[in-house]
């Protein structure tokens, strides 16, 4: 089966850049999707087609896509920016939707 | 955007369950719609979709046979029905909307209602 993988978690102090990646084989050919999700929400989107940032999102949320990995970068991490980030995409065959194991970042 | 689950509850093994998610806010007849489930403790899992006109339904492997997706557009509805429970399937369940940009449909999940948890235990 089809699995997108992510590091469990990234550590920034406020202020300083976060990235989070998300690696997948089917990654050149299909668009990424970031989600955060803070501790007992549902999910929001942040990122979708690989690097659009939905109305309401924070500019120094972006996101990018080359070969086999995504990633999201995060600018100038605030403390509300501590969450829960997961990937999301499909399989080369389009056919199984996956989500990424989750990274948690800590801002402090 | 408005997206509200409910139907989940305490279901013995081996029981069934059926959720809703009542869509408001937005064409419901015109987006894909998801079902995504999260356990307690763990990351996302991408259960089910279902196309605008309900023509074309998909399935996470370790649901298929078991759950049924439909929907049903003049009372903008969702549904999951949910059988042959099992004690993995307890998870707090997302129902989710597709997008539409710049002219063409896709169904990754994009607004998400807050979810209803379904636990399966004796």
């Amino acid at each position: 089966s089809y699995e997108l993988t992510q590091a469990p978690s990234v550590s920034v102090s406020p202020g300083q850049t976060a990235r989070i990646t998300c690696s997948g084989d089917a990654l050149p050919k299909k668009y990424a999707y970031w989600y955060q999700q803070k501790s007992g929400q549902a999910p929001v989107l942040v990122i979708y087609e690989d690097s659009k940032r939905p109305s309401g999102i924070p500019e120094r949320f972006s996101g990018s896509s080359s070969g086999t990995m995504a990633t999201l970068t995060i600018s100038g991490a605030q403390v509300e920016d501590e969450a829960d980030y997961y990937c999301y995409s499909t399989d080369s065959s389009g056919n199984h939707r996956v989500f990424g194991g989750g990274t948690k970042l800590t801002v402090l | 955007v408005q997206l509200v689950e409910s139907g989940g509850g305490l279901v013995q093994p081996g029981g069934s369950l059926r959720l809703s998610c009542a869509a408001s806010g937005f064409t419901f007849s015109s987006y894909w719609m998801n079902w995504v489930r999260q356990a307690p403790g763990k990351g996302l899992e991408w259960v089910a979709d279902i196309k605008e006109d309900g023509s074309e339904k998909n399935f996470v492997d370790s649901v298929k046979g078991r759950f049924t997706i439909s929907r049903d557009n003049a009372k903008n509805s969702l549904y999951l029905q949910m059988n042959s429970l099992r004690a993995e399937d307890t998870a707090v369940y997302f129902c989710a909307s597709g997008y539409c940009s710049g002219g063409s449909c896709s169904r990754a999940p994009t607004n998400w209602g807050q979810g209803t948890l379904v636990t399966v235990s004796s």
